[in-house]
């Protein structure tokens, strides 16, 4: 069973600090990472996409890679109360082109 | 980025009536599109992968007489709910797949449709 997992949260940030996500997953032969932020009600939204190990960085986002621990990270500086959301991590599969598997998602909630 | 529109947006129908959704790639041609579902506080689900011009894909569980899906054209795919349940109220979306020429693939979600079947 390929899993892709992350804490459920709630991660409670402060207004301009800094949330770090994570997320594992157990298929090693992935090759495509993506982050998707979740409104409450509404569908997924891509924020960024990762393939190479390192640090990808757009904007207040940042995605790291770690093909060897098979860990994706997503970091959110100057973190605003509309970065409050469900932050989705979805992988994808090694055997099936453009198949994503996704983790069930960390809830951030930014306070003021 | 790329853009995705589903309709309708939301839909109630009765217990027995079948229910079309629709998922279009507005700016760019989709040879492959996904259907998924997601239930209250849960993650999404695939439920099945669309290609055009042939028969769709589903994953174990899913009925596909149940959950029928036509993807009759690069930039349209259907999927029809039919005989629908109580159980089968849900979210679904649908996303397609952008490959653009000397880029990387990225997948795009439609704003989803949410199903009430009374």
């Amino acid at each position: 069973q390929k899993e892709v997992e992350q804490n459920s949260g709630p991660l409670s940030v402060p207004e301009g600090a800094i949330a770090s996500l994570n997320c594992t997953y157990s298929d090693r032969g992935s090759q495509s990472f993506f982050w998707y932020r979740q409104y409450s009600g509404k569908s997924p939204e891509l924020i960024m996409f990762i393939y190479s190990n390192g640090d990808k960085e757009d904007g207040r986002f940042t995605a790291q890679l770690n093909k060897a621990s098979q860990y994706v990270s997503l970091l959110i500086r100057d973190s605003q109360p509309s970065d409050s959301a469900t932050y989705l991590c979805a992988v994808g599969s090694a055997d099936s082109w453009g198949k994503l598997q996704f983790g069930a998602g960390t809830q951030v909630v930014v306070t003021p | 980025g790329a853009v995705v529109s589903q309709h309708p947006s939301r839909v109630i129908c009765k217990s027995g009536t079948s229910v079309k959704i629709e998922c279009r790639s507005l700016d760019f041609q989709a040879t492959t599109m996904f259907w998924y579902r997601q239930f209250p506080k849960q993650s999404l689900m695939l439920m099945a992968t669309s290609n055009e011009g042939s028969k769709a894909t589903y994953e174990q569980g899913v009925e596909k007489d149940k959950f029928l899906i036509n993807h009759a054209s690069l930039t349209l795919s259907t999927l029809t709910v039919t005989s629908a349940h109580p159980e089968d109220s849900s979210f679904y979306i649908c996303s397609a797949r952008d490959r653009p020429s000397g880029g990387r693939e990225t997948q795009y979600f439609g704003p989803g449709t949410r199903l009430l079947v009374l």
